[in-house]
């Protein structure tokens, strides 16, 4: 299975909140870290966690890690329609790099 | 302006064809990665480089190849060995393995036919 999962697909009004939600199995990993690809783009770093962190928050960006439980939640407030998306979850250990299916967010007016 | 970059956006081959993707960074980063996307997949790594003339094989080399002859290009050879070529590739660079983020291109968009 994989090492790194997430819902594929998640759609929210616009103003809402949105929660990406990410599990991992490798407890070692150093980094968590969520990224952001719009249509046809590469994809661009949004924010990451180190491992010995519990919450990181970044303007309308919060997010939460529950090691014990190796969940990583990403927390948009107030999504607008330029949120949508398709937001990775990735996790790092030492030079390996493992990254979820990826979920597609789709914000509605 | 730094940043890396990949030419071009859209590649069409036939079948049996080698094909070669391009992946410029000058961000002086001393290693590189090549990964794959598939619809509803994670990325996959398919090469990285550590440092100039080192590469190693990730976990879906076969059927690939690459060069680090310079530290600014990592090109992608996808040879007719690759049993399914048509994909999303994503070429990225980090200052070095150890570090936490990657910065990636914009990708090139591989279909075979």
């Amino acid at each position: 299975g994989e090492d790194v999962e997430q819902s594929l697909f998640l759609s929210v009004r616009e103003g809402d909140s949105s929660v990406i939600n990410c599990t991992y199995t490798d407890s070692s990993s150093t980094y968590l870290y969520w990224y952001k690809q719009e249509p046809g783009a590469g994809l661009q770093l949004l924010t990451y966690i180190f491992s010995n962190m519990d919450m990181k928050q970044d303007q309308r960006l919060t997010v939460l890690l529950n090691k014990k439980d190796k969940h990583l939640s990403l927390r948009i407030a107030d999504t607008q329609t330029g949120d949508s998306a398709i937001y990775f979850c990735a996790e790092k250990d030492n030079n390996d790099m493992r990254f979820g299916a990826g979920t597609r967010l789709t914000v509605k007016p | 302006d730094g940043g890396i970059t990949q030419s071009p956006k859209y590649l069409f081959r036939k079948e049996g064809q080698n094909v070669t993707l391009s992946c410029e960074q000058n961000l002086n980063h001393d290693a590189m990665y090549w990964y794959r996307q598939d619809p509803g997949q994670g990325l996959r790594l398919i090469y990285y480089s550590q440092i100039v003339n080192d590469f190693q094989k990730g976990d879906i080399a076969e059927g690939y190849s690459v060069s680090r002859e310079k530290k600014e290009s990592f090109p992608l050879t996808v040879t007719s060995a690759q049993k399914n070529p048509t994909a999303f590739y994503l070429c990225a660079s980090s200052i070095d393995p150890n570090t936490y983020e990657q910065y990636f291109g914009p990708g090139t968009r591989l279909t075979v036919t």
